[in-house]
């Protein structure tokens, strides 16, 4: 089982909607939970991340963890063209430790 | 504040043959990471360095993956010989402190092997 994983897509939206983006993982001794975006030809950038449980707000997305269910979420409001990307799950059992990336899930918000 | 500066932006050489990418970091950030990101899947960690020693290379194929950082900011991945399967985009990535979390990424390298 892999440590980390990611329904790749593609996902394709309309200009608007609620993107829901998802990630499950194996090993419950990890304790941050990251989310990445990364544009085509581009190096990943750091949206959000969390410790632990629970539910963290940056303007339009919202990064969610259940850490009984191993699972965890990204929720994109009012999704723009601009959204476009892939986004890439990210977990790591320290914030010093090494990181363990999802295989990332390709977006296409549509105007 | 300049970001992660990496060259070149592209590669296509034989297998066999060698290569080798460069890495600028952020200014005074002593932490620096390559990382290997074949096409579909999600970056894997390299090689960490904390200024110019090394912090985890776990993952580093040593029998042709080679890596330096000299007096602890410029940094060279060296592949040498390269197989097919080496074709990928090579990330350098750079951070303050050991936190991964305030790391910042650079374009990458889009290497080909025919």
């Amino acid at each position: 089982q892999k440590e980390v994983e990611q329904d790749p897509g593609p996902l394709s939206v309309p200009e608007g909607a609620i993107v829901s983006l998802n990630c499950t993982y194996s090993n419950s001794a990890f304790q941050y939970f990251m989310w990445y975006r990364q544009y085509s030809r581009k190096g990943p950038e750091l949206l959000m991340y969390t410790y632990s449980s629970g539910n963290k707000e940056d303007g339009r997305f919202t990064a969610q963890v259940d850490k009984s269910s191993k699972y965890i979420s990204l929720f994109i409001r009012d999704s723009q063209p601009s959204d476009s990307a892939t986004y890439l799950c990210a977990i790591v059992k320290t914030s010093y430790d090494k990181v363990i990336f999802g295989p990332g899930t390709s977006l296409s918000v549509i105007p | 504040e300049a970001g992660v500066a990496q060259s070149p932006r592209y590669k296509i050489i034989e297998k066999r043959q060698s290569v080798a990418f460069w890495c600028n970091p952020i200014s005074g950030h002593a932490t620096l990471y390559w990382y290997q990101q074949i096409l579909g899947q999600g970056p894997k960690l390299l090689i960490q360095f904390q200024n110019n020693g090394v912090v985890d290379d776990s993952q580093l194929p040593k029998d042709r993956f080679s890596a330096e950082r000299l007096k602890g900011v410029d940094s060279t991945l060296k592949i040498q010989p390269a197989k097919l399967e080496d074709s990928a985009v090579y990330l350098c990535a750079s951070s303050l402190g050991v936190e991964i979390t305030e790391a910042f990424f650079g374009q990458g390298t889009r290497l080909t092997v025919v």
